[in-house]
């Protein structure tokens, strides 16, 4: 357990509605990630973090922002949720070396 | 544009079987390649190669690299139910990035 906490764990929300997601470490890791994950394109970056206030995009960044006022706290809000956001979303910090350690996600259902 | 594939996609086998899955990567600049295990929830963390031709080993799992051919292997011996699970392989991009590959479903029947 590389002690990473994600809340919600489920949600369901309508179209349009802002939504934000929780990621929380207690390891001190410097470096945090959100991915999405949806069948046929496996994992995928939207944003990532390198330090408080030091952020990057991704991937698939799209409708996607993120907030890190915190070392251990790294938020992902989706502006205007589309049914398209529907996936399953996963924080993870890096390691001492490459490895990244994952949380246990956060299903998310936009309707 | 960078790229990691993996084949096959999916894989049913019987339980004492031996599996070898693929993880081939088109990268600009090859760094280290690294496999995950994804069972019903987060993927969990297996192996990081570096070099090329030193296989690494963790129990009936093993990998190696080929950096000249451009592919790494994971091989499963001996496979069990708990083996079932998709089988990730990623390579960070950079310090802070990684790119995944789409997986490979393994389900290993009793």
């Amino acid at each position: 357990d590389a002690g990473i906490t994600q809340s919600p764990r489920h949600k369901v929300t309508e179209t349009g509605t802002p939504v934000t997601l929780r990621c929380h470490q207690t390891e001190n890791h410097r470096y945090m990630y959100w991915y999405r994950q949806d069948p046929g394109h496996g994992l995928r970056l939207i944003h990532y973090s390198y330090g408080v206030k030091d952020t990057d995009k991704g991937e698939v960044s799209d409708g996607y922002s993120v907030s890190r006022s915190k070392t251990e706290d790294f938020l992902l809000t989706l502006e205007s949720a589309t049914s398209s956001q529907t996936s399953v979303y996963f924080c993870a910090i890096s390691g001492k070396a490459y490895e990244q350690y994952f949380g246990p996600g956060t299903r998310l259902t936009v309707t | 544009e960078d790229k990691v594939v993996q084949s096959p996609l999916s894989l049913v086998v019987h339980e004492g079987d031996t599996v070898t899955l693929n993880c081939s990567y088109e990268v600009t600049n090859f760094r280290s390649l690294l496999w995950y295990k994804q069972e019903k929830k987060a993927p969990t963390f297996l192996f990081m190669l570096t070099s090329s031709g030193i296989e690494k080993k963790s129990g009936r799992l093993s990998s190696i690299l080929d950096k000249k051919e451009l592919f790494s292997i994971l091989n499963i011996t001996a496979t069990q139910t708990g083996d079932s699970a998709i089988y990730l392989c990623a390579w960070p991009l950079g310090t802070y990035k990684y790119i995944f590959g789409t997986g490979t479903r393994l389900k290993v029947l009793a």
